[in-house]
């Protein structure tokens, strides 16, 4: 099993939707997780961290479940510039893990 | 602007050669670390460094090799031993601290190809 997994997508939606994204993590003694979003041939850049109340910035919503170790991500009224590759990372010491990513692709 | 500079953007290597790439930051951040992206796969964690003059291996270490004289400046140098190089490294930095608790912050990475 690896250590964080996420769905890869492609996930297509039209403007306005809402998507969620999941991602799982394996080690139960992990204490940190971020969304992070990457534009084609870009870098990664923080979009959220995520806690274990649940947090929410604009239109996302980023919860964590412990429980079942998953993290999720809702984006609402999907914006053209919401497309890109979303990646889960998950703090498994003495490393940070960064999953494969979740592709979207937001439609006209 | 505070920020991570990697230079230079696109890095061409030849065989038997060995290439340093450059990663500098202005955040005053105590915590920095190397990656590398392979198409389809996610990041993974080359060394790191928590404080200047020490640093450890990730994940891959293996054909790398870095230092951290300065607390600003972590290069990478890829060495000939490590036969797949083809990849795109990225650099990051975060405020210090053990145990990879706070966010990192990337460079805007180099993509490096074998000639």
């Amino acid at each position: 099993r690896k250590e964080v997994e996420q769905d890869p997508g492609p996930f297509n939606v039209p403007e306005g939707a809402t998507v969620a994204f999941n991602c799982t993590y394996s080690n139960s003694a992990s204490q940190s997780f971020f969304w992070y979003r990457q534009d084609c041939r870009k870098e990664p850049k923080l979009l959220m961290s995520v806690y274990s109340s649940g947090n929410e910035d604009g239109r996302f919503t980023a919860q964590l479940n412990r429980a079942s170790q998953y993290i999720s991500l809702l984006i609402r009224d999907s914006k053209l510039s919401d497309s890109a590759t979303y990646l889960c990372v998950v703090n498994i010491n003495p490393s940070m893990r960064f999953g494969a990513g979740t592709r979207l692709t937001v439609k006209p | 602007d505070g920020g991570i500079t990697q230079s230079p953007k696109y890095l061409f290597r030849k065989e038997g050669q060995n290439v340093t790439l450059s990663c500098e930051q202005n955040l005053n951040h105590d915590a920095m670390y190397w990656y590398r992206q392979d198409p389809g796969q996610g990041l993974r964690l080359i060394y790191y460094s928590q404080i200047v003059n020490d640093f450890q291996k990730g994940d891959i270490a293996e054909g790398y090799s870095v230092s951290r004289e300065k607390k600003e400046s972590f290069p990478l140098t890829v060495t000939s031993a490590q036969k797949n190089p083809t990849a795109f490294y990225l650099c990051a930095s975060s405020i210090g601290g053990g145990g990879f608790i706070q966010p990192q912050h990337f460079g805007d990475g180099t993509r490096l190809s074998i000639l």
